[in-house]
């Protein structure tokens, strides 16, 4: 079975650092794509990037571009987001989700992150 | 960016109804149109790919259309299971833009 976990929910301060993580298992990890969307607390989609583990070549939205980035570690079959330096508005639940050719299947359970002073 | 406009952004139904909401985009992305289905606290869950190829395990009251730049997703006898919200997302370029959703309510 094709999966996704990612790591569990955050809490942090503005100005903190965070990676969150999401592991695959049940396929090649280095032949697919791997997404990132954020979804903001009542609010819809957005995709913010996008990695293929065989070889690390990214792309990124730019609204998200030099805010965010997103690695892999293709030993362990794992993606990573990460914030260099949080802000309130950095609160949401992030999702990565697995990108045969473009759309996203499967994805997984979601991440909260919650910054607050 | 393609900009991607669904409508309606709301939508009161009852079981049993044809329900069909659409997808714009502010250029044309040929087929490459994803449709996905997201319930309460959980994660998104594929419905359609390519415009119109149904995801395996999907109930085939679900169906995709459209290439260009309009596209409709059709849910032929609204069930229970549906009601949820809905986001059409383009692959057609970088980024991959989703819709603002459409929540399917119980009427």
């Amino acid at each position: 079975e094709v999966q996704l976990v990612q790591s569990g929910a955050e809490v942090k301060k503005p100005g903190e650092s965070l990676k969150i993580s999401c592991k695959g298992s049940g396929y090649r990890f280095t032949s697919y794509w791997i997404g990132w969307v954020r979804q903001m607390p009542g609010k819809g989609l957005e995709w913010m990037g996008i990695i293929y583990p065989g070889d690390s070549d990214s792309r990124y939205n730019p609204s998200f571009q030099g805010q965010v980035t997103i690695s892999a570690d293709k030993s362990i079959s794992t993606a990573y987001l990460q914030w260099s330096s949080l802000k309130a508005s950095d609160t949401a639940m992030y999702y990565c989700a697995r990108g045969p050719i473009g759309w996203f299947d499967p994805w997984g359970q979601g991440t909260l992150v919650t910054v607050s002073s | 960016d393609v900009q991607m406009t669904q409508s309606p952004s709301t939508l009161s139904a009852s079981v049993g109804d044809r329900v069909t909401i659409t997808c714009r985009a502010s250029q044309s992305i040929s087929s490459w149109l994803a449709w996905y289905q997201q319930k309460p606290g959980k994660a998104p869950k594929l419905l359609i790919y390519k415009a119109s190829s149904l995801e395996s395990g999907v109930p085939s009251r679900f169906s995709g259309s459209g290439s260009g730049t309009e596209f409709t997703l059709t849910i032929s006898s609204l069930q229970p299971d549906d009601f949820a919200s809905y986001y059409c997302q383009q692959y057609n370029s970088y980024p991959g833009t989703f819709g603002q959703g459409t929540k399917v309510e119980i009427k």
